[in-house]
């Protein structure tokens, strides 16, 4: 059964500092893997989605990895700003009928003027 | 991107009764998904809800608690039936254009039951 780990839960810095969310998944069997944003109460906004066969993906300030035989994706965020505090969630799709989605408990990111 | 509008927002319901929860797109999508969202946890997948077929329903989930409609490609409705404080959460709908494609949500439906 595919498990999805977001370390840390939790991570507060200072505006301007360079930043690296992690997520792991048990089961290196995926079709791809995508990263979300969301802010308190409200729902995902999708802000990068790496297919099996890519390494990386860059959007602006996000660059996110993906090392499917080690079970790893990495999302890079840049220069950080007030604005990037959200929790920011990683799910794989393992297939299946539906290609369910997998999520994780996210990282709640707090960035400090 | 297609744009998901979920209706209510936010709702405080009491015990017992039950919330429809709408979930409309913009444009033509065979996938969609109903997750549940608890507090202080990630996105369960309810139910997923094709057009033309039943809603096809994840374990530890029923249709009799969860009924869900899809009547076309743009809009879905589910059910809370018989509701108890345990099914304070937020649940969120999500359309694919296919299995692997990416997925986009919308903004939730914040559940208080009392």
């Amino acid at each position: 059964k595919q498990e999805v780990t977001q370390i840390p839960a939790a991570l507060s810095v200072p505006e301007g500092e360079n930043l690296v969310l992690n997520c792991s998944f048990t089961d290196s069997a995926i079709y791809n893997l995508q990263w979300f944003r969301q802010d308190p109460g409200k729902g995902l906004t999708s802000l990068l989605l790496i297919q099996s066969s890519q390494r990386e993906q860059t959007s602006g300030r996000l660059n996110a990895s993906l090392d499917k035989s080690s079970g790893r994706s990495t999302l890079y965020i840049a220069a950080s700003q007030p604005g990037d505090s959200a929790t920011y969630l990683c799910a794989v799709n393992g297939g299946g009928s539906q290609g369910n989605l997998i999520f994780g408990k996210g990282t709640k990111l707090s960035v400090k003027p | 991107s297609a744009v998901i509008s979920q209706k209510p927002s936010r709702d405080i319901c009491q015990r017992g009764t039950s919330l429809t929860i709408q979930c409309q797109v913009d444009s033509q999508v065979t996938m969609m998904f109903w997750y549940r969202q608890q507090p202080g946890q990630s996105l369960t997948l309810i139910a997923t809800a094709n057009q033309g077929s039943e809603a096809t329903y994840e374990s530890g989930f029923v249709i009799d608690k969860f009924p869900i409609s899809r009547p076309n490609l743009t809009f879905s409705t589910l059910t809370v039936s018989n509701m108890s404080p345990e099914d304070s959460s937020i649940y969120l709908c999500s359309i694919r254009t296919g299995r692997y494609s990416e997925a986009f949500f919308g903004q939730g439906t914040r559940l208080t039951v009392v």
